[in-house]
């Protein structure tokens, strides 16, 4: 199957910084990328949709200045958390679309970012 | 977006097949059936998908009602890596965004 990276798999930052995380498909283009979102003990929540070259399309309730999402090329988009906050602390998965059938989408294996 | 309704939890035993059911009564005719399962701190796997006639893959297959108002995913003889949780997501054609419910956490004892 096609792969999905993501850089890096765990961060730890201090409270009101801003941390990058990238996600790459490695070998295939992928049209459309999905960044979710994952607490503890709970199912994935889809935060925001992007297409290569156009700008992001949130989820109701996600703050777009704040989860600032940038999707450059048809293998990397990047998700960027601002001014993170204890409460930002979470589990990212990313994925992307575009390289199987349909509208299968291949995920990345997810960045865990502690904010203390 | 269409739900998907899941059992939370189910136990296996080794070496034995698991049906794992899903209901998705508000399905619409171009909706796809994807199953993907997760393990502790990964991203989710690819299973199966299909849409409307079963569906087999070395991983498992899928079973569909004919009406497509539920299906089954199959696991033809478990083994303790197959623990994890299983999700059921009905995907548009045209939307192409998947809506995770909260999955099936699958036991397997030894």
């Amino acid at each position: 199957g096609a792969v999905v990276s993501q850089h890096p798999s765990w961060v730890i930052c201090k409270s009101g910084t801003s941390v990058k995380i990238e996600c790459r498909s490695l070998d295939f283009q992928a049209t459309t990328m999905f960044w979710y979102r994952q607490f503890p003990k709970q199912s994935l929540m889809l935060m925001a949709t992007s297409n290569e070259g156009s700008k992001a399309t949130y989820e109701q309730g996600v703050e777009k200045d704040k989860f600032l999402i940038n999707h450059a090329s048809l293998t990397l988009s990047t998700l960027t958390v601002t001014s993170a906050h204890p409460e930002d602390s979470s589990f990212y998965i990313c994925s992307a679309r575009g390289g199987g059938s349909l509208n299968e989408q291949f995920f990345g294996p997810g960045t865990r970012l502690t904010v203390l | 977006d269409a739900k998907t309704t899941q059992p939370n939890s189910m136990e296996s035993n080794e070496e034995e097949p698991v049906h794992l059911p899903c209901n998705h009564s508000t399905i619409s005719g171009t909706d796809y059936i994807h199953w993907y399962r997760q393990l502790p701190s990964q991203g989710p796997e690819y299973v199966i998908h299909g849409l409307t006639s079963n569906v087999n893959n070395r991983m498992a297959s899928l079973a569909i009602a004919e009406d497509r108002k539920s299906s089954t995913l199959i696991l033809h003889r478990a083994t303790l890596r197959d623990a994890a949780v299983y999700y059921c997501i009905l995907a548009g054609s045209g939307t192409y965004k998947y809506i995770f419910g909260t999955g099936t956490r699958l036991k397997v004892l030894a």
